[in-house]
């Protein structure tokens, strides 16, 4: 079946530090891949996609690539800050019939500390 | 353009009760999914219409049931409420045409039931 799995948190960094979330994945076919992102108390939202093998999709210096060889896309970010505070998940759509539906990773909380 | 909206924000319920949770899809969107995202959890797939027939479905039992409207709109029905059903629930919106799929939720609906 279709399956991610996420680095573990919570992960706390200080300000401008690197981030590093791992995500990888297993499914049958070339999923679509996402990010989203949830604060608190809020519903998700999208941070960033990537459609087929190679992609790197993009948004507000957060970065991730589709790499179908190791199966992963690992979200970076270069320096964060403290409004990146948030749990941020990964997820794969995929195809079920005609239904096209996300299957998420159980998320990771991030804290960043000024 | 306006975004996905949901009602009502939360919703205190007895179990054994039945609920109604409802979702506007954004703007120009044709289909809706539903997602249950238990304390702690990634969400989880209940179910999907499009041209106001279900057209996928997670595993979640019948007493998890839906709605979509001509107007796209879409409502959830649970019966027979359980504890575990205590959980976030949150719509998202896709245009079934775009190339990537992608969903954009709504806040969501925080259930309680006890």
């Amino acid at each position: 079946g279709n399956s991610v799995t996420q680095m573990e948190g919570p992960v706390t960094l200080s300000e401008e530090a690197f981030l590093t979330i791992n995500c990888t994945y297993t499914a049958t076919g070339y999923p679509s891949l996402f990010w989203y992102v949830q604060y608190p108390g809020e519903g998700l939202q999208l941070l960033l996609k990537a459609t087929k093998a190679d992609d790197k999709g993009s948004n507000k210096g957060f970065e991730a690539t589709y790499r179908k060889e190791t199966t992963s896309f690992h979200l970076e970010k270069g320096s964060v800050q403290v409004s990146d505070s948030a749990v941020y998940f990964c997820a794969l759509l995929f195809s079920s019939g005609s239904a096209r539906q996300l299957t998420f990773g159980s998320g990771t909380q991030l804290t960043v500390l000024p | 353009e306006t975004g996905v909206t949901q009602s009502p924000t939360h919703l205190i319920k007895t179990r054994g009760q039945q609920v109604t949770l409802r979702c506007s899809s954004q703007s120009g969107h044709n289909t809706v999914s539903w997602y249950q995202q238990a304390l702690g959890q990634g969400p989880q797939f209940i179910f999907q219409y499009y041209r106001e027939e279900e057209n996928g479905r997670g595993n979640f039992p019948p007493r998890f049931s839906g709605l979509q409207f001509p107007n796209y709109s879409s409502e959830l029905n649970v019966n027979a409420l359980e504890l575990d059903d205590s959980a976030l629930y949150l719509c998202a919106s896709s245009l079934a045409q775009s190339g990537a799929y992608e969903q954009y939720f709504g806040p969501g609906t925080r259930l309680t039931v006890t």
